[in-house]
């Protein structure tokens, strides 16, 4: 079993409505780590969590560090936000991120 | 916020060259950086890790004279892939920690140098 679930794997959805993606981790972590990979690969760091919540433009992260589960919601999608969302974790006293395998988001217009 | 750089951002070479990849903090100093490696539809692998003025600490499987890694400076990090092959054609991806305390735990990352080897 993988230490970073997300699921889904593929979301295909309309434009404005309401995407959630979700993560769940098995390792006690330090922070939690949303990423956004564009086609033509450069990585965008959306998201650093260690608990609660956070909110930037129409995306929000949320964070259970007593269920290790974790969601990134976007509000109002947009043909634009079609990525791939990964979530990674930093484990306790290690700077080095376990990668989920990314959620494959693509918004019709 | 905090910018990391890579240089090429492609790089088409033949077989049996070497190519040199480098990694930098643009406006922050960062005492660890990460190499990472992306094969199509998979997720990030880390090849390594670069501690500044020490040597790389290489992941399970990843040959350490195939792969050189330099982290010279606060702000530079260089991957060498020698005698690059075919296989070898991959994405690579910089990150990097700055060196404050309490900023321990982020990570920058480069946007990527995809490597084509013919």
């Amino acid at each position: 079993k993988n230490e970073v679930e997300q699921s889904p794997q593929n979301l295909t959805a309309q434009e404005g409505e309401f995407i959630t993606i979700n993560c769940s981790y098995s390792v006690g972590i330090s922070a939690l780590h949303w990423l956004q990979q564009h086609p033509g690969g450069g990585i965008v760091s959306l998201f650093m969590l260690s608990s609660g919540k956070k909110k930037h433009g129409r995306l929000i992260a949320t964070i259970n560090i007593q269920e290790k589960h974790s969601s990134l919601h976007i509000t109002a999608s947009h043909p634009r936000d079609s990525a791939v969302y990964i979530c990674a974790v930093s484990r306790d006293s290690n700077y080095q991120l376990i990668w989920g395998a990314g959620t494959k988001l693509i918004i019709k217009p | 916020g905090a910018v990391v750089s890579q240089h090429p951002s492609w790089v088409i070479c033949k077989s049996g060259t070497s190519v040199k990849i480098e990694c930098r903090s643009l406006d922050f100093q960062a005492t660890t950086m990460f190499w990472y490696r992306q094969f199509p539809k998979q997720s990030l692998m880390l090849m390594a890790t670069s501690n500044e003025g020490s040597k790389a600490t290489y992941e399970q499987g990843v040959e350490k004279d195939k792969f050189l890694i330099n982290h010279a400076s606060l702000t530079l990090s260089t991957l060498t892939v020698t005698s690059a092959h075919p296989e070898d054609s991959s994405f690579y991806i910089c990150s990097a920690n700055p060196q404050q305390a309490t900023a321990y735990n982020e990570q920058f990352f480069g946007p990527g140098t995809r490597l084509t080897v013919l």
